[in-house]
């Protein structure tokens, strides 16, 4: 299958800071990623979908100016989280999709583990 | 609006038992898709199936076996000979060109 990476695997930072999290398709270009958050023992939720040369389309509830995403090129969408505080620790993870219209499937990266001190 | 439900929050087997993991859905769409993912504790989503609304014929994949039945809304997911490996948390979802909705998860483990 196709290989989406995330980087860091895992940071730590001090309440206040702005962290961010880069999400790579390795082997194919995703014109549309995805960033979902999960909390320990929850499901995935969807924060927003990251689509390659416009803006982020943001779920209800999660506010676009803390967590700005910026997908500037077919292979990269990052996610900054600014101003971090402890209840944004969480693990956060991407997800490229691959296929073309009603064939898709999604492929999602390792995951980042971000706590906030 | 779409909905994935799997009622099984955790599962324990003995290693070397069947175990199937349960998954039912709910959309207005008629034509979708439905995914199972493995994720193991590492934390990495791994991809195990995608079905397509019109397939309702069941797959096999080595020890792992996808039955879905449109009539009840269920796509079901059986290992057979369970292995400790197996031990992780089992993803069912459903999507077509939108992001995938995913179910709360069931927690498998398989103690030796």
């Amino acid at each position: 299958g196709a290989v989406v990476s995330q980087h860091p695997s895992r940071v730590i930072c001090k309440s206040g800071t702005s962290v961010k999290i880069e999400c790579r398709s390795l082997d194919f270009q995703a014109t549309t990623m995805f960033w979902y958050r999960q909390f320990p023992k929850q499901s995935l939720m969807l924060m927003a979908t990251s689509n390659e040369g416009s803006k982020a389309t943001y779920e209800q509830g999660v506010e676009k100016d803390k967590f700005l995403i910026n997908h500037a090129s077919l292979t990269l969408s990052t996610l900054t989280v600014t101003s971090a505080h402890p209840e944004d620790s969480s693990f956060y993870i991407c997800s490229a999709r691959v296929g073309h219209l009603d064939m898709y499937t999604q492929y999602f990266g390792p995951g980042t583990r971000l706590t906030v001190l | 609006a779409q909905k994935v439900t799997q009622a099984q929050t955790e599962i324990s087997v003995v290693e070397k038992e069947d175990v199937t993991l349960d998954c039912v859905y709910e959309t207005r769409d008629t034509t979708y898709y439905l995914f199972w993912y493995k994720q193991p504790p590492s934390g990495e989503l791994v991809f195990l199936i995608r079905r397509n609304s019109f397939d309702e014929q069941n797959e096999i994949s080595g020890r792992y076996s996808w039955n879905f039945q449109k009539s009840t809304s269920s796509f079901n997911f059986t290992i057979t000979a369970s292995q400790v490996v197996d031990s992780a948390v089992y993803f069912c979802a459903l999507g077509r060109n939108t992001p995938l909705v995913f179910g709360k998860g069931t927690r498998l483990s398989v103690i030796a």
